[in-house]
């Protein structure tokens, strides 16, 4: 069975602070690893990472998927209240398994001001 | 709009109803995901259409469950026979194609007494 693993569940830091999201995952035919963040109901699209060691950057968010050793982190620098959100990794895989995307539960990530 | 709309935003039924999900994707999608999303879970894959046809429904929970999308648009997920375990939020996501990132509507919250 498909599973995908994140760390930590929940993450209280203050503004300013960098964090690191962790996203470890389990999956036969892996196609590509995505980054989402919930706010209040809808997810929205953050990054799609599909080829290891390289880099994806928007703003004082980052990712990068290692596909050796099964994982990826989200970085955020100099964080903001507005970063306060669920975020969530999701896998999506091909080849036999189901279409669509395998979540993890989220790091629940709290920005104090 | 431009984006994925759900309607209705909340519903709250008895145990035993019958309830029906709408979900408008984006203009053009072809491909629509209905996911489920218990209280501090990730969304939980139920069914995958290509177009009008059900590609994928290996995640919905049993036979009460239905979803259809008879003219490649808009999807209703229907639920008979509703269960208080039936209560989450279910969420609507289409895309592009197959292999693109999956864009989110804001959700269904089903309550069920």
């Amino acid at each position: 069975e498909d599973k995908v693993v994140q760390s930590p569940l929940s993450l209280v830091v203050h503004e300013g602070d960098t964090v690191t999201l962790n996203c470890s995952y389990e999956v036969t035919n892996f196609r590509s690893l995505l980054w989402y963040k919930q706010e209040k109901k809808a997810p929205t699209f953050l990054f799609m990472l599909t080829s290891s060691g390289i880099e994806k950057k928007s703003g004082r968010l980052s990712s990068i998927l290692d596909k050796k050793e099964l994982f990826s982190i989200l970085n955020i620098t100099a964080t903001q209240t507005g970063d306060s959100a669920i975020y969530l990794c999701a896998v999506e895989t091909g080849g036999g398994g189901a279409d669509g995307l395998t979540f993890g539960k989220g790091t629940h990530l709290i920005i104090q001001p | 709009g431009a984006g994925v709309s759900q309607t209705p935003s909340n519903k709250v039924t008895e145990k035993g109803k019958y309830v029906e999900l709408r979900c408008d994707p984006i203009s053009g999608h072809t491909a629509l995901y209905w996911y489920r999303q218990s209280l501090g879970q990730g969304p939980e894959f139920l069914i995958y259409f290509q177009g009008t046809g059900a590609a994928d429904d290996s995640g919905l929970p049993n036979d009460r469950f239905f979803a259809v999308r008879p003219e490649g648009s808009v999807s209703t997920l229907k639920i008979q026979r509703t269960e208080r375990g039936d209560s989450a939020v279910y969420l609507c996501a289409s895309s592009v194609g197959r292999d693109n990132e999956q864009f989110f509507g804001p959700g269904t919250r089903l309550t069920v007494l």
